[in-house]
């Protein structure tokens, strides 16, 4: 079974662009999670969708927005992107109940 | 509020050592409590859950931990490091309703010496 996969693996992106990452999550699965995760520190939550509607949102501003689609991939988007958008955006599927959550090896975004 | 603690920034053990990374966490209803670890550049990987039941929880590469309500702990242990256990090391912390975000700690990163 493939885990979850996300692409790209790195971009590079100047200040003010915007920029799409996806994630496929896990065969199954219908949740999707994105994370935020700054050199030196722990991942903070952005979204998450189940069965393609919001059911939970970080402490993120509006230039972040998120959507899934009916085979639960999902596009994490962010516009006017500033320096310190930079991180590793990591993607995370489950299924319900107490599976837990797998991640991907996520997106090294850049921002110059 | 939800809040996670890893007190260790960085940890250094010997290869064949025994070791211990803490965890202490903040959660109003009944927790799920999750070690991840990653290694540079990479994803994270789920090395056990803790749900119900069972306090002391097995997980893969040979780690456990302890579930300790009392001390609102979760510490993970390992008997004896191998290098190849240098990473960095999350702790994490969501709600039995499932399909929760979860809040993570800073990590701590261990290094492991010959």
């Amino acid at each position: 079974d493939a885990g979850v996969t996300q692409s790209p693996t790195h971009l590079i992106k100047t200040r003010g662009q915007h920029v799409t990452l996806r994630c496929s999550p896990i065969s199954g699965h219908k949740s999707v999670s994105w994370y935020q995760q700054v050199l030196g520190q722990g991942p903070q939550f952005i979204f998450q969708y189940y069965e393609k509607e919001e059911r939970g949102r970080g402490n993120f501003p509006d230039r972040f927005s998120a959507r899934q689609f009916p085979n639960y991939s999902s596009e994490l988007n962010v516009n006017a992107l500033l320096l310190g958008d930079s991180a590793l955006y990591l993607c995370a599927s489950g299924s319900t109940g107490t599976s837990g959550y797998t991640f991907g090896s996520g997106t090294r975004l850049t921002v110059v | 509020a939800q809040s996670v603690t890893q007190p260790d920034i960085h940890i250094t053990v010997s290869e064949g050592a025994s070791l211990e990374l803490r965890c202490n966490y903040s959660y109003g209803a009944t927790p799920y409590l999750f070690w991840y670890v990653q290694s540079p550049g990479q994803g994270l990987q789920l090395l056990l859950k803790y749900f119900s039941g069972d306090t002391l929880v097995q997980g893969i590469k040979g780690f456990e931990a302890e579930f300790k309500r009392s001390q609102s702990s979760f510490n993970l242990r390992k008997p004896s490091v191998h290098w190849s256990d240098a990473a960095e090391y999350f702790c994490a912390v969501g709600s039995n309703s499932g399909n929760t975000p979860l809040v993570f700690g800073k990590g701590t990163r261990l290094s492991v010496i010959a």
